[in-house]
Protein backbone atom coordinates (compact mmCIF):
# COMPACT_ATOMS: atom_id res chain seq x y z
CA UNK A 1 0.00 0.00 0.00
CA UNK A 2 1.05 3.38 -0.67
CA UNK A 3 1.12 6.41 1.90
CA UNK A 4 1.63 10.20 1.26
CA UNK A 5 2.52 12.39 4.00
CA UNK A 6 2.63 16.26 3.93
CA UNK A 7 3.67 17.53 7.24
CA UNK A 8 2.82 21.07 7.10
CA UNK A 9 -0.81 21.55 7.77
CA UNK A 10 -0.92 25.29 7.12
CA UNK A 11 2.22 27.66 5.06
CA UNK A 12 2.35 31.59 4.93
CA UNK A 13 4.14 33.16 2.18
CA UNK A 14 4.12 37.19 1.05
CA UNK A 15 2.93 37.83 -2.28
CA UNK A 16 5.67 37.80 -5.29
CA UNK A 17 7.89 35.67 -2.75
CA UNK A 18 9.01 31.40 -2.94
CA UNK A 19 7.32 29.24 -0.82
CA UNK A 20 8.27 25.37 -0.52
CA UNK A 21 5.08 22.87 0.46
CA UNK A 22 6.94 19.57 1.10
CA UNK A 23 5.87 16.05 0.37
CA UNK A 24 6.98 12.44 1.38
CA UNK A 25 5.75 9.35 0.37
CA UNK A 26 6.03 5.79 1.07
CA UNK A 27 6.30 2.92 -1.68
CA UNK A 28 6.89 -0.57 -2.62
CA UNK A 29 6.65 0.13 -6.60
CA UNK A 30 9.59 0.86 -8.75
CA UNK A 31 7.22 2.68 -11.63
CA UNK A 32 4.79 5.28 -10.30
CA UNK A 33 3.68 8.75 -10.74
CA UNK A 34 3.21 11.51 -8.33
CA UNK A 35 1.03 14.75 -8.73
CA UNK A 36 0.00 17.80 -6.86
CA UNK A 37 -3.75 19.07 -7.06
CA UNK A 38 -5.18 22.41 -6.00
CA UNK A 39 -8.04 23.05 -4.33
CA UNK A 40 -9.09 26.74 -4.22
CA UNK A 41 -11.56 27.82 -1.58
CA UNK A 42 -15.28 27.09 -2.75
CA UNK A 43 -13.99 25.71 -6.29
CA UNK A 44 -13.08 22.47 -7.54
CA UNK A 45 -9.84 20.45 -7.19
CA UNK A 46 -7.13 20.83 -10.64
CA UNK A 47 -4.23 19.38 -11.31
CA UNK A 48 -1.31 21.68 -10.66
CA UNK A 49 2.03 19.48 -11.73
CA UNK A 50 2.97 15.78 -11.97
CA UNK A 51 6.01 14.06 -12.32
CA UNK A 52 6.83 10.22 -13.82
CA UNK A 53 9.23 8.85 -11.06
CA UNK A 54 11.35 6.97 -14.12
CA UNK A 55 12.13 10.54 -15.26
CA UNK A 56 15.05 12.42 -13.02
CA UNK A 57 14.49 16.01 -14.29
CA UNK A 58 12.22 17.70 -12.39
CA UNK A 59 9.01 18.79 -13.73
CA UNK A 60 7.75 22.51 -14.11
CA UNK A 61 4.99 24.64 -15.25
CA UNK A 62 5.26 28.22 -15.40
CA UNK A 63 5.67 29.16 -11.90
CA UNK A 64 5.18 25.57 -10.24
CA UNK A 65 8.27 23.19 -10.33
CA UNK A 66 9.08 20.43 -8.06
CA UNK A 67 12.07 18.53 -6.37
CA UNK A 68 11.89 15.04 -6.62
CA UNK A 69 14.17 13.40 -4.72
CA UNK A 70 13.41 9.38 -5.91
CA UNK A 71 15.89 8.01 -3.00
CA UNK A 72 14.51 10.19 -0.29
CA UNK A 73 10.85 9.58 -1.35
CA UNK A 74 10.74 13.27 -0.97
CA UNK A 75 8.37 15.58 -4.09
CA UNK A 76 7.97 18.86 -2.75
CA UNK A 77 6.11 21.51 -4.69
CA UNK A 78 7.87 24.73 -5.24
CA UNK A 79 5.76 28.31 -6.23
CA UNK A 80 7.39 31.00 -7.26
CA UNK A 81 6.45 34.52 -7.49
CA UNK A 82 3.48 33.93 -5.42
CA UNK A 83 0.06 34.92 -6.50
CA UNK A 84 -2.79 35.73 -4.40
CA UNK A 85 -4.78 33.30 -6.72
CA UNK A 86 -2.08 30.77 -5.33
CA UNK A 87 -4.14 30.75 -2.16
CA UNK A 88 -5.72 27.28 -1.57
CA UNK A 89 -5.26 23.74 -0.04
CA UNK A 90 -2.52 21.74 -1.62
CA UNK A 91 -2.64 17.89 -1.96
CA UNK A 92 0.08 15.56 -2.92
CA UNK A 93 -0.85 12.42 -4.03
CA UNK A 94 0.79 9.23 -5.66
CA UNK A 95 -0.20 6.27 -8.14
CA UNK A 96 0.87 3.24 -9.26
CA UNK A 97 1.85 2.68 -12.59
CA UNK A 98 -0.52 -0.36 -12.69
CA UNK A 99 -3.29 1.30 -10.95
CA UNK A 100 -5.87 3.85 -12.02
CA UNK A 101 -6.65 5.07 -7.86
CA UNK A 102 -4.75 8.12 -6.15
CA UNK A 103 -3.23 7.73 -2.77
CA UNK A 104 -3.88 11.73 -1.25
CA UNK A 105 -1.54 13.07 1.16
CA UNK A 106 -3.53 14.98 4.30
CA UNK A 107 -2.97 18.72 2.49
CA UNK A 108 -1.74 21.50 3.16
CA UNK A 109 -3.31 25.38 3.36
CA UNK A 110 -1.27 28.25 1.87
CA UNK A 111 -2.36 31.15 2.35
CA UNK A 112 -0.79 34.43 0.53
CA UNK A 113 -0.56 37.75 2.50
CA UNK A 114 -0.80 41.01 -0.17
CA UNK B 1 -12.99 21.09 -20.99
CA UNK B 2 -13.56 18.22 -19.14
CA UNK B 3 -16.93 18.93 -16.91
CA UNK B 4 -17.74 17.06 -13.74
CA UNK B 5 -20.81 18.08 -11.88
CA UNK B 6 -22.58 16.91 -8.74
CA UNK B 7 -26.13 16.97 -8.06
CA UNK B 8 -25.95 19.22 -4.43
CA UNK B 9 -23.12 21.95 -3.05
CA UNK B 10 -24.82 21.35 0.37
CA UNK B 11 -26.84 18.39 1.53
CA UNK B 12 -28.14 18.63 4.65
CA UNK B 13 -30.16 14.92 5.96
CA UNK B 14 -31.27 13.30 9.07
CA UNK B 15 -29.68 9.90 10.77
CA UNK B 16 -31.09 6.57 9.12
CA UNK B 17 -32.18 8.70 6.09
CA UNK B 18 -31.24 7.53 2.54
CA UNK B 19 -28.86 9.72 0.67
CA UNK B 20 -28.16 9.49 -3.09
CA UNK B 21 -25.31 11.54 -4.50
CA UNK B 22 -24.77 12.27 -7.80
CA UNK B 23 -22.14 12.69 -10.14
CA UNK B 24 -22.12 13.30 -14.11
CA UNK B 25 -19.26 13.65 -16.27
CA UNK B 26 -19.25 14.75 -19.69
CA UNK B 27 -16.23 13.36 -21.61
CA UNK B 28 -16.75 9.86 -21.59
CA UNK B 29 -14.31 8.99 -19.38
CA UNK B 30 -14.05 5.12 -17.92
CA UNK B 31 -13.24 6.16 -15.03
CA UNK B 32 -14.95 7.63 -12.05
CA UNK B 33 -14.65 7.66 -8.19
CA UNK B 34 -16.12 9.23 -5.34
CA UNK B 35 -14.01 10.59 -2.07
CA UNK B 36 -14.34 11.74 1.06
CA UNK B 37 -12.46 14.96 2.20
CA UNK B 38 -11.80 15.14 6.17
CA UNK B 39 -9.81 17.72 7.41
CA UNK B 40 -6.22 16.68 8.31
CA UNK B 41 -6.80 13.28 6.20
CA UNK B 42 -7.02 14.73 2.63
CA UNK B 43 -8.60 12.48 0.60
CA UNK B 44 -9.78 9.01 1.14
CA UNK B 45 -11.34 6.86 -1.48
CA UNK B 46 -14.78 5.32 -1.33
CA UNK B 47 -15.27 3.68 -3.97
CA UNK B 48 -14.14 3.13 -7.65
CA UNK B 49 -16.17 2.38 -10.92
CA UNK B 50 -14.05 1.20 -14.21
CA UNK B 51 -16.81 0.64 -16.42
CA UNK B 52 -20.85 0.42 -15.96
CA UNK B 53 -21.96 -1.78 -13.77
CA UNK B 54 -18.57 -2.60 -12.28
CA UNK B 55 -17.39 -1.00 -8.96
CA UNK B 56 -14.19 -1.80 -6.33
CA UNK B 57 -14.25 -1.29 -3.08
CA UNK B 58 -11.86 1.71 -2.19
CA UNK B 59 -9.97 2.18 1.09
CA UNK B 60 -13.11 3.19 3.15
CA UNK B 61 -15.96 1.41 1.73
CA UNK B 62 -18.31 1.09 4.79
CA UNK B 63 -21.72 2.37 4.89
CA UNK B 64 -21.47 3.29 1.36
CA UNK B 65 -22.70 1.80 -1.74
CA UNK B 66 -22.04 2.73 -5.29
CA UNK B 67 -24.35 2.51 -8.73
CA UNK B 68 -23.18 3.00 -12.23
CA UNK B 69 -26.04 2.02 -14.39
CA UNK B 70 -24.42 4.51 -17.47
CA UNK B 71 -20.91 5.88 -18.18
CA UNK B 72 -21.56 9.06 -17.38
CA UNK B 73 -23.10 8.97 -13.83
CA UNK B 74 -21.84 7.17 -10.98
CA UNK B 75 -24.35 7.52 -7.09
CA UNK B 76 -23.08 7.42 -3.82
CA UNK B 77 -25.53 5.91 -1.69
CA UNK B 78 -25.56 5.86 1.89
CA UNK B 79 -28.32 3.02 2.92
CA UNK B 80 -28.29 4.57 6.51
CA UNK B 81 -26.58 7.85 7.46
CA UNK B 82 -24.97 8.46 10.09
CA UNK B 83 -23.39 11.76 11.90
CA UNK B 84 -19.88 9.86 11.07
CA UNK B 85 -20.89 10.26 7.36
CA UNK B 86 -20.79 14.45 7.70
CA UNK B 87 -18.32 15.29 5.54
CA UNK B 88 -17.40 17.03 2.25
CA UNK B 89 -17.84 14.15 -0.74
CA UNK B 90 -15.81 14.64 -3.94
CA UNK B 91 -16.36 13.06 -7.28
CA UNK B 92 -13.73 12.48 -10.19
CA UNK B 93 -13.10 11.10 -13.24
CA UNK B 94 -10.67 9.98 -15.74
CA UNK B 95 -9.81 7.57 -18.94
CA UNK B 96 -8.68 4.38 -18.72
CA UNK B 97 -6.00 4.70 -20.92
CA UNK B 98 -2.61 6.36 -20.42
CA UNK B 99 -0.19 6.19 -17.31
CA UNK B 100 -1.00 9.91 -16.39
CA UNK B 101 -4.64 9.20 -16.22
CA UNK B 102 -5.19 12.64 -14.67
CA UNK B 103 -8.26 12.75 -12.66
CA UNK B 104 -10.78 15.96 -12.89
CA UNK B 105 -13.03 16.60 -9.67
CA UNK B 106 -16.22 17.91 -9.10
CA UNK B 107 -17.23 20.79 -6.67
CA UNK B 108 -17.71 18.51 -4.05
CA UNK B 109 -20.99 17.85 -2.19
CA UNK B 110 -21.05 18.94 1.72
CA UNK B 111 -23.14 16.45 3.53
CA UNK B 112 -24.34 17.60 7.05
CA UNK B 113 -26.27 14.34 8.88
CA UNK B 114 -27.89 15.64 12.11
Amino acid sequence: AQTVTQSQPEMSVQEAETVTLSCTYDTSESDYYLFWYKQPPSRQMILVIRQEAYKQQNATENRFSVNFQKAAKSFSLKISDSQLGDAAMYFCASKNNAGNMLTFGGGTRLMVKP
Amino acid sequence: DVKVTQSSRYLVKRTGEKVFLECVQDMDHENMFWYRQDPGLGLRLIYFSYDVKMKEKGDIPEGYSVSREKKERFSLILESASTNQTSMYLCASSLIVGHLNEQFFGPGTRLTVL
